[in-house]
């Protein structure tokens, strides 16, 4: 169980386009969901909250019209890159909270995003 | 502000030996701590969870942390290491509490060698 699942797991794109990844919870509900960034030998750093049905929460100094996050159901957040840059490339993870156990936190495998 | 520290970048194991990676944390009231591992590529995988109760903690692959209080620390063992341990690992902390504002802190990783 808890099972997170994102696509694509990895994705080239041309700058200037847009791109987006999808966080699915498998097996749980999720009212929340939350994505991060994690640059290369670093730890993950959060950039927003997803919440079910309302607008995101997005950390300071990230830009909520370059990352665009919907939360359209319980099982479904996606994050949009819009006019993606190649200082966008990273690895973007999400993770999700049960609605019936909020204490742990699960991940999804990771979206490894080039922008050439 | 809450906060994880993490003192060894890395950390080498021979197998079979015991390993030890060690978590400090500050935050603000009880703590929920977290273990999780990062394999190359990947995204995170919950180990184990300290929310209340034994302060010894047992997760999975045969690992354990151990909660203590009065030196806010959450250090993760096990008594006998493995070559398939060989990743990167994450201590991180969040205030015992629900909702969306209890966010999950990480600190910076330790990467576990371990050889034969």
């Amino acid at each position: 169980g808890a099972v997170v699942s994102q696509h694509p797991s990895w994705v080239i794109c041309k700058s200037g386009t847009s791109v987006k990844i999808e966080c699915r919870s498998l097996d749980f509900q999720a009212t929340t969901m939350f994505w991060y960034r994690q640059f290369p030998k670093q730890s993950l750093m959060l950039m927003a909250t997803s919440n079910e049905g309302s607008k995101a929460t997005y950390e300071q100094g990230v830009e909520k019209d370059k990352f665009l996050i919907n939360h359209a159901s319980l099982t479904l957040s996606t994050l949009t890159v819009t006019s993606a840059h190649p200082e966008d490339s990273s690895f973007y993870i999400c993770s999700a909270r049960a609605n019936r156990n909020q204490e742990t936190q699960y991940f999804g495998p990771g979206t490894r995003l080039l922008v050439l | 502000a809450q906060s994880v520290a993490q003192p060894e970048d890395q950390v080498n194991v021979a197998e079979g030996n015991p390993l030890t990676v060690k978590c400090t944390y500050s935050v603000s009231g009880n703590p929920y701590l977290f273990w999780y591992v990062q394999y190359p590529n990947r995204g995170l995988q919950f180990l184990l969870k300290y929310i209340t109760g034994d302060n010894l903690v047992k997760g999975s692959y045969g690992f354990e942390a151990e909660f203590n209080k009065s030196q806010t620390s959450f250090h993760l063992k096990k008594p006998s290491a493995l070559v398939s341990d060989s990743a990167l690992y994450f201590c991180a902390v969040r205030p015992a509490q629900t909702g969306t504002a209890s966010k999950l802190t990480f600190g910076t990783g330790t990467r576990l060698q371990v050889t034969l």
